[in-house]
């Protein structure tokens, strides 16, 4: 079945420790996206890729980074410069044209920082 | 930076009607609609493009003015299955780049 994978569901770090979520889709996606989901604040954005080897920043990139070296994958670091990096971590993608087609959500990773 | 949607939380008895407006102050190239039920993630219902072209849901239905740069999201004879945070998407383009960003959703709450 095709869809996104995220990993792993949920996470937990120590204050200062970098830490990387993974996300991997194999519906032969050109874009992906990373969002933050926080109560009361909706889904915002981090990251996104358009195409292979190119991505650009969100509303709130800070503290955040990411690689896109193949299609399939678009995985998020948090580092230990985000100042408050425990949420709910959504990874994304979508076909279609860059303005048109439906995004396809994974499970999402519960980062918590102890 | 998000659209603003409105209102944040409505509660409705089964079989009523609710609308969902969303607003930009940036030109949109298409407005999403998704669905997000606690604990899961948000599900795809309706797209809308520049030039009024509408994909998605049967039963729920939107408008996209492009002048005023707003969408509503229509729900009739709302059923219980419906309740959910609601969230529009607008993508809004940036060069070569189109982003896609977000409202702070609007729960909806529907009871028997």
């Amino acid at each position: 079945d095709g869809g996104i994978t995220q990993s792993p569901k949920y996470l937990f770090r120590k204050e200062g420790q970098n830490v990387t979520l993974s996300c991997e889709q194999n519906l032969n996606h050109d874009a992906m996206y990373w969002y933050r989901q926080d109560p009361g604040q909706g889904l915002r954005l981090i990251y996104y890729s358009q195409i292979v080897n190119d991505f650009q920043k969100g509303d709130i990139a800070e503290g955040y980074s990411v690689s896109r070296e193949k299609k399939e994958s678009f995985p998020l670091t948090v580092t230990s410069a985000q100042k408050n990096p425990t949420a709910f971590y959504l990874c994304a993608s979508k076909t279609g044209t860059p303005n048109t087609g439906e995004l396809f959500f994974g499970e999402g990773s519960r980062l918590t920082v102890l | 930076q998000q659209p603003v949607q409105s209102p944040q939380a409505v509660i409705l008895r089964e079989g009523e009607d609710a609308v969902i407006n969303c607003s930009s102050s940036k030109a949109l190239y298409s407005v999403h609609w998704y669905r997000q039920k606690h604990g899961e993630a948000p599900v795809f219902l309706m797209i809308l493009l520049k030039g009024g072209e509408q994909k998605g849901h049967e039963k729920i239905s939107a408008s996209f003015n492009e002048k005023k740069q707003q969408s509503s999201l229509y729900l009739t004879a709302s059923q219980l299955s419906y309740s959910g945070t609601y969230f529009c998407g607008r993508t809004i383009r940036g060069g070569s780049n189109y982003k896609l960003t977000f409202g702070k959703g609007t729960l909806l709450t529907v009871n028997p």
